[in-house]
């Protein structure tokens, strides 16, 4: 199975902070990769597929990047409804995978 | 809009069983495939099964593979999860998710809200 290791698994940031989050894969996914966003308690919010595409809805403070094995999130100016934690999946291969997930706080 | 809502879920003993339901509407079901996803209490994401949008593949993880079986009834919008030999580390929420795609895996655009399943004597 591939394998997706995310860095770092938490981080600690204020309002107004750059964030970036990579996830590696542990081989070539393409372009294969999708974020989510999930809350306490909350489902998981899909916030961009095929790498770097903005799902409809989500702030343009949210970007992706990254092909292949290496890929990143930024979110531009964090908000304080960002404060969550956040996946990393793959599906160009099963069984699909995700990341471990990394922890935004405040 | 687009609604999932999941039902089934409960306390089972080990080596019992659960059907989970999931219902879906406000899209057109039988053009999409479907996934079921589950968290174990405190823990990450972890992908269960996919349905292709006829029923006609299914793709499992393997720590469930030969104990659960998705399936679907697209006259009735609805999707399944037949778990059998149920297990402690089988204890977790339970979402189905909508595939955005048609034809094979893409990413999950929907989600429900999730059932929870205790495995426990």
């Amino acid at each position: 199975a591939i394998q997706l290791t995310q860095s770092p698994s938490s981080l600690s940031a204020s309002v107004g902070d750059r964030v970036t989050i990579t996830c590696r894969a542990s081989q070539g996914i393409s372009s294969a990769l999708a974020w989510y966003q999930q809350k306490p308690g909350r489902a998981p919010k899909l916030l961009i597929y095929d790498a770097s595409l903005l799902e409809s809805g989500v702030p343009s403070r949210f970007s992706g990047s990254g092909s292949g094995t290496d890929f990143t999130l930024t979110i531009s100016s964090l908000q304080p409804e960002d404060f969550a934690t956040y996946y990393c999946q793959q599906f160009n291969t099963y069984p699909l995978t995700f990341g471990g997930g990394t922890k935004v706080e405040i | 809009q687009v609604q999932l809502v999941e039902s089934g879920g409960g306390v089972v003993q080990p080596g019992g069983s659960l059907r989970l339901s999931c219902a879906a509407s406000g899209f057109t079901f039988n053009n999409y495939g479907m996934h079921w996803v589950r968290q174990a209490p405190g823990k990450g994401l972890e992908w269960v099964a996919f349905i292709l949008y006829d029923g006609s593949n299914k793709y499992y993880a393997d720590s469930v593979k030969g104990r659960f079986t998705i399936s679907r009834d697209n006259s009735k919008n609805t999707l399944y999860l037949r778990m059998n030999s149920l297990k402690a580390e089988d204890t977790a929420m339970y979402y189905c998710a909508k595939d955005d795609s048609s034809y094979s895996s893409s990413s999950f655009d929907y989600w429900g809200q999730g059932t929870l399943v205790t495995v426990s004597s």
